[in-house]
């Protein structure tokens, strides 16, 4: 299966600051990866995606950076918000299968 | 958007008793869904994998008797959780994604707490 590792297990920002989560992955044949917020209690919500073939991708306030060469990605939070307050989990998708979850990155925001 | 309902969201049991949890995919259909269990604080674990029509497939150490799933329609697969004890009390997710190649949606869990 997918290993997936994510570089810091907690991150405290600033609000209005930017956030940077970070995530490596091991397996080059992925194709397809996602980000996911999990506020406490809640299932896992869909933030946003890339594929391979893309090095970027831009969302409402997010963005996210996909580094093949080191199998790296990182998600952008532009004006982080008490809001954004949440576990944030990498997770490669590829084809049919389940996901994989790594430990994810609790990203506490500070008023 | 594609919506995972999950019912219930919370459920409080008798130590050997069985509890039923529900997911259902909303607006689309899923041939295949998934079934996650969250313990505090830590990340998701994939338990098993229901495929509708036929038997799913349990991830190692998940005991397949003891988790029931039962996915027989194409919106709905149900956990049941047999005989359940307290090391049983956890947070289960379910997802399902809308087609191959989109996202995995999730439901919003259910916390089971058996006493």
């Amino acid at each position: 299966g997918e290993s997936v590792g994510l570089h810091l297990p907690t991150l405290s920002v600033q609000e209005g600051d930017n956030s940077i989560i970070n995530c490596a992955y091991s397996n080059s044949a992925s194709d397809y990866f996602i980000w996911y917020k999990q506020e406490s209690g809640k299932g896992p919500q869909f933030i946003i995606d890339i594929r391979s073939n893309m090095d970027k991708r831009q969302g409402q306030r997010v963005t996210v950076l996909l580094n093949k060469t080191v199998k790296h990605l990182s998600l952008q939070i532009a004006a982080t918000q008490p809001g954004d307050s949440a576990v944030y989990f990498c997770a490669p998708q590829p084809g049919n299968t389940p996901l994989v979850f790594g430990k994810g990155t609790r990203l506490s925001v500070i008023a | 958007g594609a919506v995972v309902s999950q019912h219930p969201s919370r459920v409080i049991c008798k130590s050997g008793t069985s509890v039923k949890i529900e997911c259902r995919s909303l607006d689309f259909q899923a041939t295949t869904m998934f079934w996650y269990r969250q313990f505090p604080k830590q990340s998701l674990m994939l338990m098993a994998t229901s495929n509708e029509g036929s038997k799913a497939t349990y991830e190692q150490g998940v005991e397949k008797d003891k988790f029931l799933i039962n996915h027989a329609s194409l919106t709905l697969s149900t956990l049941t959780v047999t005989s359940a004890h307290p090391e049983d009390s956890s947070f289960y997710i379910c997802s399902a994604r809308a087609e191959l190649g989109s996202p995995l949606h999730f439901g919003n869990g259910t916390r089971l707490t058996v006493t």
